[in-house]
């Protein structure tokens, strides 16, 4: 079964960085690109970022490039996201996806708050 | 970036309707669009690829079609289960672009 489990989501400080983790089984995670995609509260997907299977290529939606950090770790099946400079305008639910054709699997979602 | 726009916004239907939600780009995009389901706390479920291909588990009852740069998704019948946000994410171009998402509800 290809399973995506989110950790390290939680309640930061503005201004403080946090790192997400995407732990990956039931597929061959080096074959695959990976990415990540947010949604804030009452607000609608974002894209965020995705990384190839050697990560020689990481592409970012640019509002969010010097800010977020994508990686990977192939001998740990993980999936990482690196957050800087948190705002308020960052809280949001953090979702990291397989991308086949289509993002066809799907972790439950890490929830990140940033407030004081 | 390419812009998608998604109409309506919202909308409500009958059991049993057909219904037909659709997704404009900015700019050609080819077939690079794909289509979203999104529940309340639920990751988001692919439902087609390619513009007009049916994902992996996806009932029949969905399809997916393009007319120049309107890319439509259609439900033959609505069913319950099928209440969700239905957004729909270009891949042509960096960065990818989702829609605004169109609510679907039951009337």
């Amino acid at each position: 079964e290809v399973k995506l489990v989110e950790s390290g989501g939680g309640l930061v400080q503005p201004g403080r960085s946090l790192k997400l983790s995407c732990a990956a089984s039931g597929f061959s995670f080096n074959d695959y690109w990976m990415g990540w995609v947010r949604q804030a509260p009452g607000k609608g997907l974002e894209w965020i970022g995705e990384i190839n299977q050697d990560s020689s290529t990481i592409n970012y939606t640019p509002s969010l490039k010097d800010k977020f950090t994508i990686s990977r770790d192939n001998a740990q099946n993980t999936l990482y996201l690196q957050m800087s400079k948190l705002g308020s305008e960052d809280t949001a639910i953090y979702y990291c996806a397989r991308q086949g054709y289509v993002m066809d699997a799907w972790g439950q979602g890490a929830s990140v708050t940033v407030s004081s | 970036d390419i812009q998608l726009t998604q109409s309506p916004s919202s909308m409500s239907a009958s059991l049993g309707d057909r219904v037909s939600l659709t997704c404009q780009s900015s700019q050609g995009i080819g077939n690079y669009l794909s289509w979203y389901q999104h529940k309340p706390g639920k990751p988001p479920k692919p439902m087609i690829y390619y513009a007009t291909n049916l994902a992996d588990g996806v009932p029949s009852r969905f399809s997916g079609s393009r007319s120049g740069s309107d890319y439509s998704l259609t439900i033959s019948s609505l069913e319950s289960e099928d209440t969700a946000i239905y957004y729909c994410l270009q891949y042509d171009e960096y960065p990818r672009t989702f829609g605004g998402g169109t609510k679907l509800e039951l009337k």
